[in-house]
């Protein structure tokens, strides 16, 4: 099973509201992924995950507010968002983040279908 | 080249010809090479790693190869079916400062097959 599962598919959301997009994965995989993609943009990370601690963020506004609860679950809570927050938001999760020894080079990240955020 | 792109943005080829497009990358701090295909409203898959210079990954009537000294990597399709339409990305793996694995994509090759 290589799936990677996201809820909800679809979300609209006011600036004021609060609201928080869930990701699941189920392959036993150490390392989980936020990416945001604008239309015609490449997806551009967010947020890395790696044993449950935060190990990267890429300078996102803290209106996004990412958590790990266990090692299957990734969550990003959402407040007082902006219009031009609207975006996709794609959660990955890979075998193993990189360590000392013993990391292999074909990790792959796999990828959940998104879920398309509309900010009124 | 500082980013990764892709060329050309969009493709149309007719159903059972073959046909390729380009990803270039900064060939510096090089790690791996990840091409993926992304259909409407699915999950990007998967589709190959590269992390050798020369490499070469075949799946079914899709291969790819790899060039880590010029920065660029060839995808492949033959014999062009419908159910190949598709956005085809590519991503360019480097090490972070962190030690953790950063992908960086493309903007995608958007490939439609003309029946």
């Amino acid at each position: 099973d290589t799936e990677v599962t996201q809820t909800p598919k679809h979300l609209v959301m006011g600036m004021t509201n609060k609201k928080s997009l869930k990701c699941e994965q189920h392959m036993g995989h150490r390392a989980m992924y936020w990416y945001k993609q604008k239309a015609k943009k490449p997806p551009e990370l967010m947020f890395v995950y790696s044993y449950e601690k935060l190990s990267i963020n890429e300078s996102v506004p803290s209106r996004f507010s990412p958590e790990c609860p266990n090692s299957s679950l990734l969550n990003l809570h959402l407040h007082a968002l902006q219009p031009e927050d609207s975006a996709l938001y794609l959660c990955a999760s890979s075998q193993a983040p990189q360590r000392a020894s013993g990391r292999t080079s074909t990790d792959t990240q796999y990828f959940g279908p998104g879920t398309r955020l509309t900010v009124l | 080249i500082l980013n990764v792109e892709q060329s050309p943005q969009s493709l149309h080829v007719q159903e059972g010809d073959s046909t390729n497009f380009t990803c270039s990358f900064p060939s510096s701090n090089f790690y791996a090479l990840h091409w993926y295909r992304w259909e409407t409203a699915k999950s990007p898959e998967a589709l190959f790693v590269m992390t050798l210079n020369g490499d070469e990954k075949k799946k079914g009537r899709i291969s790819a190869t790899l060039n880590t000294k010029e920065g660029y990597s060839y995808l492949y399709i033959k014999g062009s079916q419908p159910e190949d339409s598709a956005t085809y990305l590519c991503a360019h793996r480097l090490i972070s400062n962190f030690g953790n694995e950063k992908l960086t994509f493309g903007t995608g090759t958007r490939l439609t097959i003309i029946p």
